[in-house]
């Protein structure tokens, strides 16, 4: 059975940083891109990025609302996707899902909440 | 970036109803080699689930009463026949080229 596990979220003031943990299992994760989504409250989905397995060259890709602020990385050894979030701001705060694949997300974890706030 | 409209944004229906929701791209979203549009379904405090991939491909394990159709920019999820556990949010997504982008999100509520 897949499983996707996020940690790391919690209250954080503004400006300062947080990174978030995805733990995955059930699948072969050095083959596989996994990709972050997130959603404010009340509000839908939007595509945060990912990042495509070493195959692929691990490169990565980001939404332009967080291009330069977030950084995904992968450590194949451990079966774990990062989220490092930097410069935080209240527009940040949502639910933040970590999801199976590049495209049509099969498999989502149960979300880890962000909120920014002072 | 690929902007995608989803109409409704909500819509009132009864158990049994034929329901269909339309999603449309701002340009041609995959022809020939796969056309990269899905369906999602949410309920409140839970992750999106895979419904519909490739516009009208059936998510193993999602019941048949769900169907998506659809080419180019214009594409519909239907569902034939509602069921109580199908009152949720549903997203329109395209992976054709990135940024990836969902569509707002039409809410089906019990009338």
């Amino acid at each position: 059975e897949v499983q996707l596990v996020e940690s790391g979220g919690g209250l954080v003031q503004p400006g300062r940083s947080l990174r978030l943990s995805c733990a995955a299992s059930g699948f072969t994760f050095d083959d596989s891109a996994l990709s972050w989504v997130r959603q404010a409250p009340g509000t839908g989905l939007e595509w945060v990025g990912f990042i495509r397995s070493k195959a692929y060259g691990g490169t990565t890709e980001y939404a332009a609302s967080v291009k330069g602020r977030f950084s995904i990385s992968r450590d194949d050894s451990k079966s774990i996707a990062y989220l490092q979030m930097s410069s935080l701001s209240s527009e940040d705060t949502a639910v933040y899902y970590c999801t199976r694949g590049s495209g049509d997300y099969t498999d989502w974890g149960q979300g880890t909440l962000v909120t920014v706030s002072s | 970036d690929i902007q995608m409209t989803q109409s409704p944004s909500s819509l009132s229906a009864s158990v049994g109803d034929r329901v269909t929701i339309t999603c449309r791209a701002s340009q041609s979203i995959g022809i020939y080699f796969g056309t990269y549009l899905n369906w999602y379904q949410q309920k409140p405090g839970k992750a999106p689930k895979l419904l519909i991939y490739a516009a009208s491909s059936l998510q193993s394990g999602v019941p048949s009463r769900f169907s998506g159709s659809g080419s180019g920019t214009d594409f519909s999820l239907t569902i034939s026949s509602l069921q109580p556990e199908d009152f949720a949010t549903y997203y329109c997504q395209q992976s054709y080229s990135t940024p990836v982008t969902f569509g707002q999100g039409t809410r089906v509520e019990i009338k």
